[in-house]
């Protein structure tokens, strides 16, 4: 039973071309956070909403955004994509923001950048 | 800013142990974490250890953690060709904003028959 779910799985846009990733919760829990992890890197975290309360970490470019519309669903936009952006995205879920509670990840969408 | 590392690579036979080793620099981090990323999926949560604790047992699975030294250790035994998979550690940072996750490189194990 898939608990978070990323689509696609695979995307490919042009260089400058807005993009929107997509990421759904069956877990009806209260954290979604997005991560970029680039190849061989250690996922980063680039924001997180809890409930409708959105945080930005410092260093996350302008570039990107997100937008939750709904408990189940969240997206990244990459308003004008560079080839530095390439990576793999995961969308991550947890019930509240204690570290007692597991975080859930996706199985990730990974961008292309042409 | 938090620091978490690892080594890349570690390869052992089939039926032996094998040692992944973290380190970390922020001594506020409440919880630590090792997850697992098989290829193509996301991350899995294998266990974690509050930092009061020095030792977690599951099964195949000890973990060890050194406050002091601020290092911890994930040991399986009997290791198996489906534990292949990249395995990260991670500390917790519990903010206003809830429990923000910092990762290590994650370490590659390879398991040989």
């Amino acid at each position: 039973d898939a608990m978070v779910i990323q689509n696609p799985r695979y995307q490919v846009t042009q260089f400058g071309k807005p993009v929107t990733l997509s990421c759904s919760q069956t877990l009806n829990h209260n954290v979604m956070y997005w991560y970029q992890q680039k190849s061989s890197q250690a996922p980063k975290l680039l924001f997180h909403y809890y409930d409708k309360d959105f945080n930005n970490e410092a260093d996350t470019p302008d570039n990107f955004q997100s937008r939750r519309p709904n408990t189940s669903f969240c997206f990244l936009d990459i308003r004008s994509p560079g080839l530095g952006d390439a990576a793999m995205y995961l969308c991550a879920t947890s019930r509240d923001g204690s570290p007692r509670n597991e975080q859930f990840f996706g199985p990730g969408t990974r961008l292309t950048v042409l | 800013g938090e620091d978490v590392e690892q080594s890349l690579f570690l390869s052992v036979r089939e039926g032996d142990s094998s040692v992944i080793n973290c380190t970390y620099t922020d001594s506020s981090s409440t919880y630590l974490y090792w997850y697992k990323q098989e290829p193509g999926a996301g991350l899995q949560l294998l266990t974690y250890i509050f930092s009061n604790m020095d030792m977690k047992q599951d099964q195949r699975l000890t973990v060890l953690l050194n406050k002091k030294d601020k290092h911890l250790s994930r040991r399986i035994a009997d290791t198996q060709t489906g534990d292949s998979a990249i395995y990260f550690c991670a500390e917790g940072e519990l903010n206003n904003a809830g429990n923000m996750l910092t990762f290590g490189g994650g370490t590659r194990l390879m398991v040989k028959p």
